[in-house]
Order: structure tokens, then C-alpha cells, then sequence
């Protein structure tokens, strides 16, 4: 069974500068896909960020990169200028797609705490 | 447009009533989901309906029955629920599978329950 971790319960930075925020996870499959969600505390859940497995090319979204480190099984998330609207909690999650025979479930980490301070 | 709406925003039921949760997406995918979110806690899958269908039942309480009447729409009905059942309720939608990140799960905003 896949397991993701994000070992950073909690985070802070201050405006405008780079934050990076760590997840790991643990599989035996080659293909599958690698997303970071935010969940400001107004609640929804919104994508921030999706990796394919077999693209080596890290993928980016305007302020947000991530590492993707297949070998080493990491997918930080760098947030880069950071803004008080970043404010949030993240979550990792991993999924197998259906077409490598996955399911339709979606392996969250536990969620890091980001903060933003002015 | 990735756009989940639910409702209602907030729902506040006694241990003997009967209400439902709505949820709807119009962009076509046919894969719905209902999970249920503790606080500072990550979602945990309750059900997921592909095309039309029940194809995943984690192992929920029998006082929560899902319905999808169609394509577009998915029903979480609730009845004698328990305080511990007090939760964020969220839906998302996604492909059935394909290429392209089309199995991404949008989510929308949540209901949040207080049982009493």
C-alpha cells in the first residue's frame, strides 16, 4: 500500500520570501501521479500543483514549483514570493491512475501548516 | 471550469433527523466522491461513484446513504447520525480515467455538519 509523509506538522515564513515544504512517499509502482492541494481556512480544497511520475520535468504553476525526485520518492513543494493568501494547509497526495490498474483513491499526507507572517 | 458546488454551506441536525447533502459539477466527469474531513486533518474517502454507480463504499455507517441520480448530481443522506459524525463534508469530481491529468479530483467547498 502507498504511504505519504510530510514531517513538517507546522510552518511559517514571512512575506515575500521562498518557502519549501517537504513530502515523501512510498510505492512500488513507476507510473502515478503526485498532487498538492491547499485548504485555506475558508476551506476548499484547491489544487495547487499535479506531477505525472514518468515526466522528468518538474512542473510549475506561477509562484509554485515543485522537486520531484523519483528515485529519492520527494515531491517538495517550493513556494516562491510568498503572499499572506498562501496561507493554508497543504496536503501531498498520491494516486495510481486507472489505466496502470489503480483505483479511484487519493493517498493524502497528513498536511503541513503554512503561515504566512507580514 | 473546475467548479463543485455543495450544499448547504452548514447544516446543524439532531440525532433523529433526516437531511441530505447536495453536491453538482458540470464538467462532464464521471466520477463522484464524498469524503469526510475531521479538523487539521486530511480527507478520508467515504464513496465514489463511477458512472452513475456505487464503486467504492469504505466501510461507512449504514445512517449514511449516497445517491447519485445522475451524471451531474450526488446525494449524501443522513439519518440518526451521532455527534462524532460532526465533520467537513466534502465532494469531488474527476474523470473515470484518461490522459492528460482528466483523473485529477476537483473538490468543492465542503459542508460543514455539527450533529447534536
Amino acid at each position: 500500500a502507498q504511504t505519504v509523509t510530510q514531517s513538517q506538522p507546522e510552518m511559517s515564513v514571512q512575506e515575500a520570501e521562498t518557502v519549501t515544504l517537504s513530502c515523501t512517499y512510498d510505492t512500488s509502482e513507476n507510473n502515478y501521479y503526485l498532487f498538492w492541494y491547499k485548504q485555506p481556512p475558508s476551506r476548499q480544497m484547491i489544487l495547487v500543483i499535479r506531477q505525472e511520475a514518468y515526466k522528468q520535468q518538474n512542473a510549475t504553476e506561477n509562484r509554485f514549483s515543485v522537486n520531484f525526485q523519483k528515485a529519492a520518492k520527494s515531491f517538495s513543494l517550493k513556494i516562491s514570493d510568498s503572499q499572506l493568501g498562501d496561507t493554508a494547509m497543504y496536503f501531498c497526495a498520491f494516486m495510481k491512475p486507472r489505466s496502470q490498474g489503480g483505483s479511484e483513491k487519493l493517498v493524502f499526507g497528513k498536511g503541513t501548516k503554512l503561515t504566512v507572517n507580514p | 471550469d473546475t467548479e463543485v458546488t455543495q450544499t448547504p454551506k452548514h447544516l446543524v441536525m439532531g440525532m433523529t433527523n433526516k437531511k441530505s447533502l447536495k453536491c453538482e459539477q458540470h464538467m462532464g466527469h464521471r466520477a463522484m466522491y464524498w469524503y469526510k474531513q475531521k479538523a487539521k486533518k486530511p480527507p478520508e474517502l467515504m464513496f465514489v461513484y463511477s458512472y452513475e454507480k456505487l464503486s467504492i463504499n469504505e466501510s461507512v455507517p449504514s445512517r449514511f446513504s449516497p445517491e447519485c441520480p445522475n451524471s451531474s448530481l450526488l446525494n449524501l443522506h443522513l439519518h440518526a447520525l451521532q455527534p462524532e459524525d460532526s465533520a467537513l463534508y466534502l465532494c469531488a469530481s474527476s474523470q473515470v480515467r484518461g490522459t492528460n491529468h482528466q483523473e485529477t479530483q476537483y473538490f468543492g467547498p465542503g459542508t460543514r455538519l455539527l450533529v447534536l
